[in-house]
């Protein structure tokens, strides 16, 4: 079984377009991210929620919505996207308690067009 | 400010020689530390962590890291790569949240 999922793995799009990607983490744990990867690699935290609650929000442009419809669950919503978004990201869990050891999902690659 | 420097941006070393990538951070207290690898269009796996106690810290698949509070170092190595090995691995270190260095890229050519 997977441990952190994400939907979908590839996601090609228009500018100017609203998607959004969804994240899933059978673990039990209490604290999910969002990272954005660019293309050179660089991993940058977006978003943390911890037991459905935003904790960490990185200046993040608020065309990124993300919503925790229950703590295994980490969705990440995208308005108006921009050519700068295209990008891999990257769901990730976190049990309570365990200093940072976060657990990744196999990320999803964004182009947009 | 708070960071993660790994220096070597892309390294190559030949199957069965030792690897050792280096790892530098600024924090005012020790963070945890972290080093994770990703292999192409794939997640992040997590090979080790460190956060007290014994400074040379074992891994999966083999890599060991070794925390050096005076270097503020905490540098990667494993005594005989394997051609799976080849991919980009990633520094990281955290108090609050947790702070990606950029990467190396590791080649293994025959």
């Amino acid at each position: 079984d997977t441990a952190v999922s994400q939907t979908p793995k590839y996601l090609v799009t228009q500018m100017g377009n609203d998607k959004s990607i969804k994240c899933e983490q059978n673990l039990g744990h209490d604290t999910m991210y969002w990272y954005k990867q660019d293309s050179k690699k660089f991993l940058k935290i977006m978003f943390s929620y911890n037991n459905k609650e935003l904790i960490i929000n990185e200046t993040v442009p608020n065309r990124f919505s993300p919503k925790s419809p229950d703590k295994a669950h980490l969705n990440l919503h995208i308005n108006s996207l921009e050519l700068g978004d295209s990008a891999v990201y990257f769901c990730a869990s976190e049990a309570s308690g365990r200093r940072n050891t976060q657990y990744f999902g196999p990320g999803t690659r964004l182009t947009v067009l | 400010a708070q960071s993660v420097t790994q220096p070597d941006i892309h390294i190559t070393v030949s199957e069965g020689a030792s690897l050792e990538l280096r790892c530098n951070y600024s924090y005012g207290a020790t963070p945890y530390l972290f080093w994770y690898v990703q292999s192409p269009g794939q997640g992040l796996q997590l090979l080790l962590k460190y956060f007290s106690g014994d400074t040379l810290v074992q891994g999966i698949k083999g890599f060991e890291a070794e925390f050096k509070r005076s270097q503020s170092s905490f540098n990667l190595r494993k005594p005989s790569v394997h051609w799976s090995d080849a991919a980009e691995y990633f520094c990281a270190a955290a108090n609050e949240k947790l702070t990606f260095g950029t990467g190396t890229r590791l080649t293994i050519i025959p």
